[in-house]
């Protein structure tokens, strides 16, 4: 099954407490892309990548990092979080960036840190 | 600055009903506009995609259209069912970044 898959999908951490959320798509889509999801701001790109090795930042990057070191794989790493990236995060895959391009996005991960 | 609003923000309707939602932006210039609906605590599954050159898609009950001119799209359902209750998202998809910009969604309910 064609698909976008997110571990873990739910995360209670604590300040500073480093942490990866992993992403995987088997699509063999070029594009990959990270967003947050919070009450009343709606979902925002945090990072994205548009091939292996090439990754560029979104609207809100900072306090995150990212790898593309596989087509398939996406990894968002928190290397210090803090409250205020409480929040619900997605990852998307299109086969490519660019116009026309339908996005396909993960079931999600929701990560409280305390 | 592509800029997405969705009205209204959330709508009660009895099953059976034809109710359109509606998505603005600021921005013409975009690739497509996204549909999406999310369930609560589920991830987001893509209802219809409309191209910039496109007026209307349509997938069973569902049609959007677009009107890029006016910065609009519609959302229209037909003979809704309690099935279809969950937040409906659209998206503009603009820029080399291949950003979707989200509007904040309408929470829809369709009662018995």
């Amino acid at each position: 099954e064609a698909q976008v898959t997110q571990n873990p999908r739910y995360l209670i951490t604590v300040t500073g407490k480093k942490l990866t959320v992993t992403c995987s798509q088997n699509m063999n889509h070029e594009y990959m892309s990270w967003y947050r999801q919070d009450p009343g701001l709606g979902l925002r790109q945090i990072y994205y990548s548009m091939n292996v090795e090439v990754t560029d930042k979104g609207d809100v990057p900072e306090g995150y990092k990212v790898s593309r070191k596989e087509k398939r794989n996406f990894p968002l790493i928190l290397e210090s979080p803090s409250p205020n990236q409480t929040s619900l995060y997605f990852c998307a895959s299109s086969p490519r960036g660019g116009r026309g391009n339908e996005q396909f996005f993960g079931p999600g991960t929701r990560l409280t840190v305390l | 600055k592509q800029e997405v609003t969705q009205i209204p923000a959330a709508l009660s309707v009895p099953e059976g009903e034809n109710l359109v939602l509606n998505c603005s932006f600021t921005d013409s210039a975009i690739y497509n506009l996204q549909w999406f609906r999310q369930d609560p605590g589920k991830g987001l599954t893509s209802l219809l995609l409309i191209q910039s050159s496109q007026r209307e898609q349509t997938s069973g009950r569902l049609n959007a259209s677009l009107d890029k001119s006016s910065g609009r799209s519609t959302l229209y359902i037909a003979a809704s069912q309690p099935g279809d209750s969950a937040t409906y998202l659209c998206a503009a998809h603009t820029g080399t970044a291949s950003k979707l910009t989200f509007g904040t969604g309408t929470r829809l309910q369709v009662t018995l």
